[in-house]
């Protein structure tokens, strides 16, 4: 079974300071895909990254957020200034397309608490 | 706008007992998926649907394109089913738009 693994399980940050999410996405991959759960909330679309360019973002991924893949197997999500409302689970996936769609494998997912 | 409806948002159902979640969604898709979210919040992919019906295990999964409508059943549920059951629409730009959830408990 392929795996994404993600990286801290949970991180704690005070309100103004950076962090970096990490995810190293199934091998061979070239699409990833960002979303964040508020405690609570449905999940949410974050930002899709393909061939080492964002494909598509959505409304939420403003300018505090970044997308990199550092090194050709981490790919990480860097919050510049963290606010108290991005507190949330944030989750990468990493899809493999299969009969006409892509059937999705996500991370276990960065606890993120703002303080 | 596209939009992802699930109902019921919170089942309870005792040990052994025939569960169904609904899911509608607005346009068309791609594909659609049934997620399992357990409570220490880890998603795991259960199906992927672009047309009728698939089955694994227990768990039968089912759409009608025409209607805009997917179901998840679950026979004979057990209380290690227990967990929140998310419909997630593929548009044809591939990212996943997520329904509410369904919190489903199981008793024995």
């Amino acid at each position: 079974e392929p795996e994404v693994t993600q990286t801290p399980s949970h991180q704690v940050t005070q309100m103004g300071q950076e962090v970096i999410l990490r995810c190293v996405p199934i091998s061979n991959h070239l699409y990833f895909y960002w979303y964040r759960q508020i405690l609570g909330q449905k999940v949410e679309f974050l930002v899709s990254f393909y061939n080492n360019e964002i494909s598509e973002k959505s409304e939420i991924f403003d300018d505090q957020f970044s997308v990199e893949r550092p090194d050709g197997s981490n790919f990480t999500l860097k919050i510049r200034s963290t606010k108290l409302e991005d507190s949330a689970m944030y989750f990468c996936a990493s899809p493999r397309s299969s009969g006409g769609g892509y059937e999705q494998y996500f991370g276990p997912g960065t606890r993120l608490t703002v303080t | 706008k596209n939009e992802v409806e699930q109902s019921p948002q919170n089942l309870t159902a005792q040990e052994g007992e025939f569960i169904t979640i609904n899911c509608s969604y607005s346009v068309g898709i791609s594909a659609l998926h049934w997620l399992q979210q357990h409570p220490g919040g880890g998603i795991v992919s259960l199906f992927m649907l672009s047309s009728g019906k698939k089955k694994h295990g227990r768990l039968i999964a089912t759409i009608n394109i025409q209607e805009k409508h997917s179901s998840l059943h679950i026979t004979a549920s057990h209380p290690r089913d227990s967990a929140v059951y998310i419909c997630a629409a593929e548009f044809y730009t591939d990212k996943l738009i997520f329904g509410t959830g369904t919190r489903l408990q199981v008793f024995p």
